[in-house]
C-alpha cells in the first residue's frame, strides 16, 4: 500500500516558467514532509520541508504549500533554471516513526 | 568533512554469492538507513538503525540483514544473492532536531546480480 504517490513519473517545463511538482499521501498520522532532489549517479539531497502545522514554506525559488484536508502537498519552483533537472523526491514522516515513507519520484526535465 | 562514504560504488556479483555494503557517517548522527532505489519504485527502506547496536526492518527486509557494531558505521549484507536484488543501494543517516527527519545521502552502490 503506497502511503506516499507521486502520480507523474515526468514533467518537461520550459525555462523561465514555473515548474509544479504533485504528491499526494494517505496517512493522516503524518505531520512531517519533504523533498529531495536527486541528480543522475548521486545520492539525493533535501531540498525544502514542511510541518504539519504551516501551509506554506518558501525558500528562494523553492515553495511547498501543503493542503491537509486534501491530504497534498506540491513543490512550486519559480522560474525554472536548467539545473532544476533532476528527479524529485517528496516524503513524509509520522510522529515517533523515526523514518521516512517516500514517493516513486517525479522526473523534472527544463527545457531551454 | 565527506557526510555520508559508500563502499563499494559499483559490484557485479554471481547468484549465490555474498557480499557486504558498507556504510560511514562523520556527523554523529543516531539514524542510519538502507534503501533501494528501483525504477518506478522511488526509495524504499530495507533495514534502518536508531542508534548503535540497534537494528528494525523496513519496507522491504527480505534477503538482507544489517549490523551496526559502531555508531559510524552501518553495513548492509545479502547472505544469496538473487537477479531480484539488482538495484541502486542508497546509504542515509539522520538525526531528530531542527529538520526532524531530514536525512543526508551517500552516492549510492550499483549491484548487478547476474
Amino acid at each position: 500500500d503506497q502511503q506516499v504517490k507521486q502520480n507523474s513519473p515526468s514533467l518537461s517545463v520550459q525555462e523561465g516558467r514555473i515548474s509544479i511538482l504533485n504528491c499526494d499521501y494517505t496517512n493522516s498520522m503524518f505531520d512531517y514532509f519533504l523533498w529531495y532532489k536527486k541528480y543522475p549517479a548521486e545520492g539525493p539531497t533535501f531540498l525544502i520541508s514542511i510541518s504539519s502545522i504551516k501551509d506554506k514554506n518558501e525558500d528562494g525559488r523553492f515553495t511547498v504549500f501543503l493542503n491537509k484536508s486534501a491530504k497534498h502537498l506540491s513543490l512550486h519552483i519559480v522560474p525554472s533554471q536548467p539545473g532544476d533537472s533532476a528527479v524529485y523526491f517528496c516524503a513524509a514522516s509520522d510522529p515517533g516513526a523515526q523514518k521516512l515513507v517516500f514517493g516513486q519520484g517525479t522526473r523534472l526535465t527544463i527545457n531551454p | 568533512n565527506a557526510g555520508v562514504t559508500q563502499t563499494p560504488k559499483f559490484r557485479v556479483l554471481k547468484t549465490g554469492q555474498s557480499m557486504t555494503l558498507l556504510c560511514a557517517q562523520d556527523m554523529n548522527h543516531e539514524y542510519m538507513y538502507w534503501y533501494r532505489q528501483d525504477p518506478g519504485m522511488g526509495l524504499r527502506l530495507i533495514h534502518y538503525s536508531v542508534g548503535e547496536g540497534t537494528t528494525a526492518k523496513g519496507e522491504v527486509p527480505d534477503g538482507y540483514n544489517v549490523s551496526r557494531l559502531k555508531k559510524q558505521n552501518f553495513l548492509l549484507g545479502l547472505e544469496s544473492a538473487a537477479p531480484s536484488q539488482t538495484s541502486v543501494y542508497f546509504c542515509a543517516s539522520g538525526d531528530r532536531g531542527e529538520h526532524q527527519e531530514t536525512q543526508y545521502f551517500g552516492p549510492g552502490t550499483r549491484l548487478l546480480v547476474l
